[in-house]
């Protein structure tokens, strides 16, 4: 089975931009989760979709939000980048909601000059 | 709120001699799991060993095992016969069975001396 994919993999912006990233989960995987990883703050989760619907979210303002499709691709989108924005956004795919393991995408790294 | 501690920022182990990474963990859900995640240069985030808490075994995963204390709160992971290939980032994680959220410390830098 092929793993996590995120697209793209690497990206600059520039301040107040907006930028959409893009998560496709392992095959018959429904659960898509994103976590943005910084070196000041680690690895904070940001939201899980389940079925097209966001069932939970992290303390993280309205800029980020994200969606997920039929075949439960999912994106997310931060609008009006902020430096602090810099970051290895991670996606992670698990088979349902409650409990399953997550296994991780390679990470998509944005820069934000 | 949950919590992971991960208090040791760097650790060093010699080829083929044995490495324990400590992790505490603080939670009010009864229904929780415990990963150990390794992240190597290339930044991917791999699977390394899993318990669920209400098993009293502790994982084992080839050279990767878990000391998991209930009432203390603790999850260690040991790497017996460490390879150059170990040499990574390892992270404690905690979930609830409430929700997939995974609560992550902070990690520690693991190297590996030829």
């Amino acid at each position: 089975k092929a793993g996590v994919t995120q697209t793209p993999r690497y990206l600059i912006k520039t301040r107040g931009q907006q930028v959409t990233l893009s998560c496709s989960p392992i095959s018959g995987h429904r659960s898509v989760s994103w976590y943005q990883q910084t070196p000041g703050q680690g690895l904070q989760f940001l939201f899980e979709y389940f079925s097209e619907t966001q069932r939970n979210k992290g303390n993280f303002p309205g800029r980020f939000s994200g969606r997920q499709f039929s075949n439960s691709r999912s994106e997310m989108n931060v609008s009006t980048l902020e430096l602090g924005d810099s970051a290895l956004y991670l996606c992670a795919s698990s088979l349902v909601r409650d409990w399953e393991t997550q296994y991780f995408g390679p990470g998509t790294r944005l820069l934000v000059l | 709120a949950q919590t992971v501690t991960q208090s040791q920022p760097e650790m060093s182990v010699q080829e083929a001699e044995t490495v324990t990474l400590s992790c505490t963990y603080d939670t009010s859900e009864s229904d929780y799991y415990l990963f150990w995640y390794k992240q190597p240069p290339s930044r991917q985030m791999i699977l390394v060993i899993r318990q669920e808490a209400y098993k009293q075994q502790n994982a084992t995963e080839n050279r990767f095992s878990v000391n998991f204390q209930k009432a203390a709160k603790s999850f260690s992971l040991k790497i017996s016969d460490s390879q150059l290939g170990d040499a990574a980032m390892y992270f404690c994680a905690l979930g609830d069975g409430a929700n997939s959220k995974l609560t992550f410390g902070k990690g520690i830098t693991l190297s590996v001396r030829p």
